[in-house]
């Protein structure tokens, strides 16, 4: 069975950092691109970040741009999201989703059951 | 950047009846977009993809269509289980950009 399964959040301060990571399973973690999207509470969906299946294209939303890295170990079948500068308008579920390809511009499926990020003093 | 507008925003309607969702981009995407359907406090799943193309396990009641800026998503005979909000979503390039959603509710 394909799945994917997020972990790291947690509560933060303004300014803090955290580290994200999502854990596959079921498939050929380096032969297909990874994501990361967000819902903050009550919103609607925000594309957060993508990586192509080696790791040699990454993209970001302008809104995490300089902020937010996207990164994967392919030996560990891991992937991750590196959050620095946190705000509050950050706050939200982070899920991570399998691409339907290699490369990135495709569809997402599946989704992760979400990982929720807090920011707050 | 290219949006994604969805509309209506919010519909109500009685079971059994056919409901359809119009997504817009702001500018041609061929036919790279596709449609999620997250229940309430559930993962969003897919749909459908390349437009038009049912995702396996998906009912067939549900369909999509269009191409370049207009797509719809529609649901021949809507049943108490299809009570969602759907959003659609562009990835012909990043960003990857969704709708703001259309929350749909039985009459």
């Amino acid at each position: 069975e394909v799945q994917v399964v997020e972990s790291g959040g947690g509560l933060v301060q303004p300014g803090g950092s955290l580290r994200l990571s999502c854990a596959a399973s079921g498939f050929t973690f380096s032969s297909y691109a990874m994501t990361w999207v967000r819902q903050a509470p009550g919103k609607g969906l925000e594309w957060v970040s993508a990586m192509s299946g080696s790791g040699d294209r990454t993209y970001h939303a302008d809104s995490v741009k300089g902020r937010f890295t996207i990164s994967r170990d392919n030996s560990k079948n891991t992937l991750y999201l590196q959050m620095n500068s946190l705000r509050a308008e950050d706050t939200a579920i982070y899920y991570c989703a399998k691409g339907g390809s290699y490369y990135v511009d495709y569809w997402f499926d599946p989704w992760g059951q979400g990982t929720l990020v807090t920011v707050s003093s | 950047d290219i949006q994604m507008t969805q509309s209506p925003s919010s519909l109500s309607a009685s079971v059994g009846d056919r409901v359809t969702i119009t997504c817009r981009a702001s500018q041609g995407i061929n036919y790279y977009l596709a449609w999620y359907q997250q229940k309430p406090g559930r993962v969003p799943q897919l749909l459908i993809y390349a437009a038009s193309t049912l995702q396996s396990g998906v009912p067939s009641r549900f369909s999509g269509s269009g191409s370049g800026t207009d797509f719809t998503l529609t649901i021949s005979s809507l049943q108490p289980e299809d009570v969602a909000t759907y959003y659609c979503q562009k990835y012909n390039s990043a960003p990857y950009t969704f709708g703001q959603g259309t929350k749909l509710e039985i009459k």
